[in-house]
């Protein structure tokens, strides 16, 4: 089956720093979502992308699939961004997540 | 406009009780899933249902049963639950469109269901 890697597994930033989060995967998929996990464990979705570059507000994401990866940039990060970022292509098949922790 | 919505929000049960999740989705999607989280993990897929009158196995169907009881409305019965299903539980939705020749499917998740089976 399809393999979803994410890079890195923890990230700790200071308040108004940016970030990159990356997600490998090892076949050609026609869905990609990204997901934000927060500490409540609520999913909210971010970004349906399957292909292209869409941005909201701080965050950005950019998939190339003829490359197999997707990245998540957030912009001058805030706490309320902690949390465990999660992509998931296909069905869906979900990597292990990015634990991003911002400290004030 | 509530989304997916799911019942209860915790639970506790003892092994070998019975029960069953609710999730209900007012957005009108054909196809729903039931997914499960693990401590420190992503989610991994139990059941789906494509569409009204279908259901299938995801990568984790053993100890489930699932309901597909009209488009609204997806459950997911634990028959005789075990410590191992200790987990919380995640329903979703989504609708498939296409556009050209590629076609596309987002996921919509509801609040989650914490279980422990002690």
């Amino acid at each position: 089956g399809i393999q979803v890697e994410q890079s890195p597994p923890d990230l700790i930033l200071q308040e108004g720093a940016n970030s990159t989060l990356r997600c490998n995967f090892s076949d050609s998929v026609n869905n990609l979502q990204w997901f934000h996990q927060n500490p409540w464990g609520q999913l909210i979705n971010l970004f349906y992308i399957p292909s292209g570059t869409k941005q909201n507000g701080r965050l950005s994401a950019t998939t190339v699939a003829t490359e197999r990866y997707s990245l998540l940039y957030i912009s001058s990060s805030q706490t309320t961004d902690s949390g465990v970022y999660f992509c998931a292509v296909f069905k869906l098949i979900f990597g292990t997540g990015t634990l991003l922790a911002v400290q004030p | 406009n509530a989304g997916v919505t799911q019942t209860p929000k915790f639970q506790v049960l003892k092994t070998g009780q019975s029960m069953t999740l609710q999730c209900a989705q007012d957005m009108n999607h054909n196809s729903m899933y039931w997914y499960r989280q693990d401590p420190g993990m992503g989610l991994r897929l139990i059941y789906y249902s494509a569409s009204e009158g279908t259901t299938d196995k995801g990568e984790v169907p053993n100890g489930y049963n699932v309901s597909r009881l009209n488009k609204r409305e997806f459950s997911l019965r634990l028959e005789s639950a075990a410590p191992s299903q200790t987990s919380v539980y995640f329903c979703a939705s989504s609708e498939r469109w296409t556009s050209g020749s590629s076609s596309y499917n987002e996921q919509f998740f509801g609040p989650g269901t914490r279980l422990t089976v002690l």
